[in-house]
């Protein structure tokens, strides 16, 4: 298994400012992806964090509302850009290992 | 397009109960599902994979089950606990390595 931690645990926001969520794998990790998952839904894949390069985004999110960055295999980067109340929402960072996804605990992000 | 379904979306059940959750899946051609628990506000946490070639995984009081051609998985939870009661998420991933996750069923275990 891997260990996935994530910084902030949670956080409140004021509309219109940016907020980072930091995640960290325990060793490397093939893959790592960013999900959100809205109060009573299931995870929505929000991108794929790609070391060194451009993160690849699911349908319906971009990289101006969402920056990713993964400079290395084991640390990656969200923002939540120019934030509304929309955006409150518990974000999870994820990564593959041995053909097994694990996931970090989340960052619970309310915004005002 | 994967589309995977839960059901029921919650139960309740006695404590000491033998449950079932069901997961279905639209799409057979899959590589492997896995079965997640989530408790509340948190991440999730794995526990179980079934590879596409294979037909249940157990670990302590849990069995999963996968049945492919009928695109169907079942989490069977022994002698439930209260220390059982969270959601739990089935997500399968497919040839292309994209992962589908059901909506959960949120599970209640009384004392």
């Amino acid at each position: 298994s891997a260990v996935i931690s994530q910084k902030p645990s949670r956080d409140i926001c004021q509309r219109g400012t940016s907020l980072t969520i930091q995640c960290q794998v325990d060793s490397q990790v093939t893959m790592m992806f960013w999900y959100r998952q809205q109060p009573g839904q299931s995870l929505t894949l929000i991108a794929t964090a790609n070391q060194g390069s451009e993160a690849t985004y699911e349908s319906g999110f971009v990289i101006d509302k969402f920056p990713i960055s993964r400079p290395n295999l084991t640390f990656s980067t969200l923002t939540v850009s120019n934030m509304s109340p929309e955006d409150s929402s518990i974000y999870l960072c994820s990564g593959d290992r041995s053909l097994a996804q694990f996931f970090g605990p989340g960052t619970r992000l309310t915004v005002l | 397009k994967q589309e995977v379904t839960q059901i029921p979306a919650a139960l309740s059940v006695p404590e000491g109960e033998n449950l079932v959750l069901n997961c279905s899946f639209t799409d057979s051609a899959i590589y492997n599902l896995q079965w997640f628990r989530q408790d509340p506000g948190k991440g999730l946490t794995s526990l179980l994979l079934i590879q596409s070639s294979q037909r249940e995984q157990t670990s302590g009081r849990l069995n999963a089950s996968l049945d492919k051609s009928s695109g169907r998985s079942t989490l069977y939870i022994a002698a439930s606990q209260p220390g059982d009661s969270a959601t739990y998420l089935c997500a399968v991933r497919d040839n292309n390595n994209d992962m589908r996750f059901g909506a959960g069923t949120r599970l209640t275990v009384k004392p």
